[in-house]
């Protein structure tokens, strides 16, 4: 079992850009779920998708929007982008109606 | 408006020793509290897991304490080593109707373990 895996590992984008971070999620799951985390600070919550929908969604800009394929993959979009965007993005896939949700390894975005 | 308290910031523990991380929140309406571990360049790994149906469950040397009245949970690592030096994050999800799997996480304890 190949777990959840993420692409790029890092990345380093100039600030108004725009970046595409990507997720396979763990065999059998079918619910991705997207964290930024800031260096030194809990993850927070993006976003998360079910059946190709956004199901939910945190405290966070327009600037980041998602997508998930029939495969359960998904991709995290952001455009426009600020200093303050530099972190570890994560990934978390679960079994939906099951809370037990796995990370993968994250990708560190960082912005110049 | 932070929805979970944890504690301490840093800890430095002696091999052999116990580890305590304690979590606070303030919803109510969360039903399922698990611990995450995290080492420098990784994501965050799933430990142990909680409800509030009970008031201790235990995997190997990890313990999770839960007391639902004074809405406050608590990791526990026994016989600590220094593989267990790792960043410790406790987390908090309402399960069940449409925001299932939107965990809120604790700010985190950077653990030490010295030999």
């Amino acid at each position: 079992d190949a777990g959840v895996t993420q692409s790029p590992t890092h990345l380093i984008k100039t600030r108004g850009q725009q970046v595409t971070l990507r997720c396979s999620p763990k065999s059998g799951h079918d619910t991705v779920s997207w964290y930024q985390q800031a260096l030194g600070q809990g993850p927070q919550f993006i976003f998360q998708y079910y059946e190709e929908e956004e199901r939910q969604r945190g405290n966070f800009p327009d600037r980041f929007s998602g997508h998930q394929f029939p495969n359960y993959s998904s991709e995290l979009n952001v455009n426009a982008l600020l200093l303050g965007d530099s972190a570890l993005y994560l990934c978390a896939s679960s079994l939906l109606g099951r809370a037990e949700a796995f990370f993968g390894q994250g990708t560190r975005l960082t912005v110049v | 408006q932070q929805q979970v308290k944890q504690s301490p910031q840093s800890l430095i523990v002696q091999k052999g020793g116990i580890s305590i991380i304690n979590c606070a929140y303030e919803n109510t309406a969360f039903d399922y509290f698990p611990w995450y571990q995290q080492f420098p360049g990784k994501g965050p790994a799933l430990l142990i897991a909680i409800r509030p149906d009970v008031s201790e469950k235990k995997e190997g040397r990890f313990t999770i304490s839960f007391n639902k009245s004074a809405k406050q949970f608590s990791l526990h690592i026994m016989d600590s080593q220094p593989g267990d030096s790792a960043t410790y994050f406790c987390a908090a999800d309402k399960t069940g109707g449409t925001s299932y799997g939107k965990l809120t996480f604790g700010q985190g304890t950077i653990l030490t373990v010295h030999p």
